[in-house]
């Protein structure tokens, strides 16, 4: 079974610090894909980032940066010198292969606070 | 602005009624996956279509329907309403014919309350 956990269910920062979001993922499959989305208040959910499971470097994109370790299953997500329009709910999600790969696995979300 | 649009915004209507949710993917994608986001279930996924085909099926009630047309806009029928239907449903799409190789990119989605 396919299963995306984030244990944070709200994380509340002063603005400028970085925070770090968690996410662990469970998978039979050799070959996956893992995304983050975020959905701001006004309920889109916007994609981030997607990693395949052959790909561990890290990746940087501005303020963002991931962290997918294969070891740990995990898929981590941080945020430097958070500002007040990050304040969001993260999902990270899972993708597989055959009957899995047509479906987003989410994760419960991670709530974003970041306080000026 | 994903490129993908979702008609109505919100949706108010009494339990026991019927609602079509209506999507546009983004132009040239092929596939259209609809979710749904509830308090007590999260993101779901409910169904996927590619070129007006049913490919996948998730976690669809007996009471919900999708197709996907010719133009490739698809909708979502929802009858039979409970309270328990309430929640924001969300269509994405992608470019090909599913598959992790492909980001799925979200609407904004149908805030559906059933009163």
């Amino acid at each position: 079974a396919q299963k995306v956990t984030q244990a944070q269910t709200e994380i509340s920062v002063v603005e400028k610090e970085d925070v770090t979001l968690d996410c662990v993922y469970e998978t039979r499959d050799t070959t996956y894909y893992l995304f983050w989305y975020k959905q701001p208040p006004s309920g889109e959910l916007v994609f981030l980032i997607r990693r395949n499971s052959f790909d561990e470097q890290n990746e940087i994109s501005g303020r963002y940066s991931w962290n997918f370790q294969k070891s740990t299953s995990s898929f981590n997500f941080t945020i430097t010198a958070s500002q007040v329009v990050d304040s969001a709910v993260y999902f990270c999600a899972l993708s597989g292969r055959g009957d899995s790969s047509y479906k987003l696995i989410f994760g419960s979300g991670t709530r974003l606070l970041v306080r000026p | 602005d994903s490129g993908v649009t979702q008609t109505p915004k919100h949706l108010i209507t009494a339990t026991g009624q019927r609602v079509t949710l209506r999507c546009s993917p983004r132009s040239g994608d092929l596939s259209v996956y609809w979710y749904q986001q509830s308090l007590d279930q999260g993101l779901q996924f409910l169904i996927h279509y590619y070129n007006g085909e049913e490919r996948a099926k998730g976690n669809i009630l007996e009471r919900f329907s999708a197709q996907q047309f010719p133009d490739l806009h698809s909708e979502l029928n929802l009858s039979s309403l409970e309270l328990g239907d309430s929640a924001l449903y969300f269509c994405a799409s992608s470019a090909g014919g599913g598959g992790s190789y492909n980001e799925q990119f979200f609407g904004p989605g149908t805030r559906l309350t059933v009163l």
